[in-house]
């Protein structure tokens, strides 16, 4: 059963830099999409972007300026970077499995709530 | 960027009451890439149905996707307890990903 587990710290202060892993397990990384996604609290979903497990990206243009998102095979894990955080980018931060094609996104892991506060 | 629009907001039902939701895109969806997914408070969405009208693994009969282009259906035969949630609709045709503002289905 693949699974998916984001970790990372839960408070970030205003300025600084986001920093989340996802780590996979009981399946393949390779030849996949590898997504993130947010959440903000009672709010709708905003895809972040992805890594190919190839190293290619594609970032949702609202973010890609600050957003950097890559694989290690090795590890089995996935990494997102924001850069330069505001309280705006409080939000249960989700890692997706895409197998390209038709089938969408259909592992995700549990979510993990970032606070962006002083 | 496309748009997804969801209606209605809530939907009020009882159990075993048939449910359609519907999710209308601001533009072609490539491929018929809509998919729906179920979120219950605390979890991870869920997903239903992708290329528009395929169920995924393990999710049962009684949920069905349709359309094509811009205007999209899932419905819900008969509903059961587990499942009152937020549905949403999401587009992976076409870059930035998007999603709908979801539809809660509340049990009346």
């Amino acid at each position: 059963q693949v699974q998916l587990q984001e970790s990372g710290p839960g408070l970030v202060k205003p300025s600084e830099t986001l920093s989340l892993t996802c780590t996979v397990s009981g399946g393949s990384i390779g030849s996949y999409y590898w997504n993130w996604i947010r959440q903000s609290p009672g709010q709708g979903l905003e895809w972040i972007g992805y890594v190919y497990f190839g190293g290619n990206t594609n970032y949702n243009p609202s973010l890609k300026s600050r957003v950097t998102i890559s694989v290690d095979t090795s590890k089995k894990q996935v990494s997102l970077k924001l850069t330069s955080v505001t309280a705006a980018d409080t939000a249960v931060y989700f890692c997706a499995r895409w197998g390209g094609g038709w089938k969408a996104a259909d592992y995700w892991g549990q979510g993990t709530l970032v606070t962006v506060s002083s | 960027e496309t748009v997804l629009t969801q209606s209605p907001g809530t939907l009020s039902l009882s159990p075993g009451e048939r449910a359609t939701l519907s999710c209308r895109a601001s533009q072609s969806v490539s491929s018929n890439y809509l998919a729906w997914y179920q979120q219950k408070p605390g979890q991870a969405p869920r997903l239903l149905v992708y290329g528009a009208s395929n169920r995924a693994t393990g999710i049962p009969d009684r949920f069905s996707g349709s359309g094509s282009g811009t205007d999209f259906t899932l419905a819900i035969s008969r509903l059961e307890p587990e499942d009152f949630a937020v549905y949403y609709c999401q587009q992976y045709g076409g870059s930035p990903w998007t999603f709908g503002q979801g539809t809660k289905v509340e049990i009346k």
